[in-house]
């Protein structure tokens, strides 16, 4: 099994400012790689897949970028909308989440 | 606009059958370009696939849950369904259906549905 290991587990942003969140994958899974955003209460949403491009309607201010083991999201200027927890999951065999991000309000 | 819906007992008992139903609407589920599977998520924590099918039938599951899970398709309803045997407090999750893409991902989720073990 390929484990997904997210950091940092919390990170604490305040609006406006940049977020930078790591998905490191315990062997490559070259660019099969997506991440997904979860609110409170509700089912997570597409953000990114391979590892870069942004799925439908993602604004811009969402970017992936990575391979082989190493992979980044970054969120360039928190809304208030972005507070969230973050996971990374890959498909390059079978298919495992990470254990995920959360980004709360500094 | 494609929606997923979850439906099936909040509560089993422990020993027994846990089985979900996923009915998709807006689209046919034997689109040819789509999988189709579950995802759980435990009270507060991360989530884990569970399996994934094709309209054909054909089947994925993981390989950690193979043994107690049953993935079906029943396409004149639009639907396809989840069984998993010998359930335990381990299996309390909310469970997700979601549409998979060819490479391994998943776009569009239901809301999802908890499912508690109990007694």
């Amino acid at each position: 099994e390929i484990v997904m290991t997210q950091s940092p587990g919390t990170l604490s942003v305040s609006p406006g400012e940049r977020a930078t969140l790591s998905c490191r994958a315990s062997q490559s899974v070259s660019s099969n790689l997506a991440w997904y955003q979860q609110k409170p209460g509700q089912a997570p949403r597409l953000l990114i897949y391979g590892a870069s491009t942004r799925a439908t309607g993602i604004p811009a201010r969402f970017s992936g970028s990575g391979s082989g083991t190493e992979f980044t999201l970054t969120i360039s200027s928190l809304q208030s909308e972005d507070f969230a927890v973050y996971y990374c999951q890959q498909y390059n065999y079978w298919l495992t989440f990470g254990g995920g991000t959360k980004v709360e309000i500094k | 606009q494609l929606q997923l819906q979850e439906s099936g007992p909040g509560l089993v008992k422990p020993s027994e059958t846990l089985s979900l139903t996923c009915t998709v609407s807006g689209d046919s589920i034997s689109s040819s370009s789509y999988y189709w599977g579950w995802i759980r998520q435990p009270p507060g924590k991360g989530l884990e696939w569970i399996g994934s099918i094709y309209y054909s039938g054909s089947t994925d599951y993981n390989p950690s849950l193979k043994s107690r899970v049953t993935i079906s398709v029943d396409t004149s309803e639009n639907q396809f369904s989840l069984k998993v045997s010998s359930v335990t407090a381990a299996d309390t999750a909310v469970y997700y259906c979601a549409r998979r893409q060819t490479y391994w991902y998943f776009d569009l989720w239901g809301r999802g549905t908890l499912v508690t073990v109990s007694s």
